[in-house]
C-alpha cells in the first residue's frame, strides 16, 4: 500500500534554531502534501496545504515565515521550523494524496515528529 | 462547512466484548468518511473510508463503520475487542474536492483484560 516516510521521528533543538521535517511519499505521487500540528491529546489541527510547484496554503493563525513549506516535487514535501521556540514544540505530522484522492490511496500518513525546543 | 462531532472522549471495554465509537457528521453535500487509528506517539492508520458507495463498509482489524444519511452517522463497531485496539480514533470527513480533512476530536479506545 501507499506508504508516507517522515524524517526525523524525534528532534530535540535548542531555542532560536531552525528544524527541517521531511516527508516522502515511497510508491505514488503526492500532488497534493498535508502539515499538521497535533498538541497531545488533542485532535489534529491542519496547518498547510501545499501543491506540488505551488506554494502552500496556510490556515488561518498559521505564520508562514516561521513555519517554511516547501514541496518541490511530487514524492517530497519539507517544513522548516524557523527560529524554533518552546512553544513551537508539539507533533507534527504530514499527509499525502495522490490526484485521484479518496478514490485513490486516499490520504496517507507519515508517523509524526516529535520536535522538543529546550 | 463540513464536520465531525465525535460523541465520546473515551470509552471502556472488556476484552472479547463490543465496541461502538460514535460519529456524526455535518454535511452540505454526500460527504466522504473515514475512521482513522493513531497509537501512541505514531501517525494515523486508515481503518475504513466511505465514499458513496456501499453504506456498510468493512476495514482493517475487523472494523467495520455504516454510513446512514437519515441518521447523519457513521459509528465505528468490532463485534469483539482486542488489547491490541487499544488507542486514539479519529472520525474525519472530507471537503469538496477532497482538499482537506476535518477531524474530529478524537475517542481514546481503552481495553481491558
Amino acid at each position: 500500500g501507499a506508504v508516507v516516510s517522515q524524517h526525523p521521528s524525534r528532534v530535540i533543538c535548542k531555542s532560536g534554531t531552525s528544524v527541517k521535517i521531511e516527508c516522502r511519499s515511497l510508491d505514488f505521487q503526492a500532488t497534493t502534501m498535508f502539515w499538521y500540528r497535533q498538541f497531545p491529546k488533542q485532535s489534529l489541527m491542519l496547518m498547510a496545504t501545499s501543491n506540488e510547484g505551488s506554494k502552500a496554503t496556510y490556515e488561518q493563525g498559521v505564520e508562514k515565515d516561521k513555519f517554511l513549506i516547501n514541496h518541490a516535487s511530487l514524492t517530497l514535501s519539507t517544513l522548516t521550523v524557523t527560529s524554533a521556540h518552546p512553544e513551537d514544540s508539539s507533533f507534527y505530522i504530514c499527509s499525502a494524496r495522490d490526484r485521484l484522492g479518496a478514490w485513490g490511496h486516499g490520504y496517507t500518513f507519515g508517523s509524526g515528529t516529535r520536535l522538543t525546543v529546550v | 462547512a463540513q464536520s465531525v462531532t465525535q460523541l465520546d472522549s473515551h470509552v471502556s471495554v472488556s476484552e472479547g466484548t463490543p465496541v461502538l465509537l460514535r460519529c456524526n457528521y455535518s454535511s452540505s453535500y454526500s460527504p466522504s468518511l473515514f475512521w482513522y487509528v493513531q497509537h501512541p506517539n505514531k501517525g494515523l492508520q486508515l481503518l475504513l473510508k466511505y465514499t458513496s458507495a456501499a453504506t456498510l463498509v468493512k476495514g482493517i482489524n475487523g472494523f467495520e463503520a455504516e454510513f446512514k444519511k437519515s441518521e447523519t452517522s457513521f459509528h465505528l463497531t468490532k463485534p469483539s475487542a482486542h488489547m491490541s485496539d487499544a488507542a486514539e480514533y479519529f472520525c474525519v470527513v472530507s471537503n469538496t474536492g477532497f482538499q482537506k480533512l476535518v477531524f474530529g476530536t478524537g475517542t481514546r479506545l481503552l481495553v481491558s483484560p
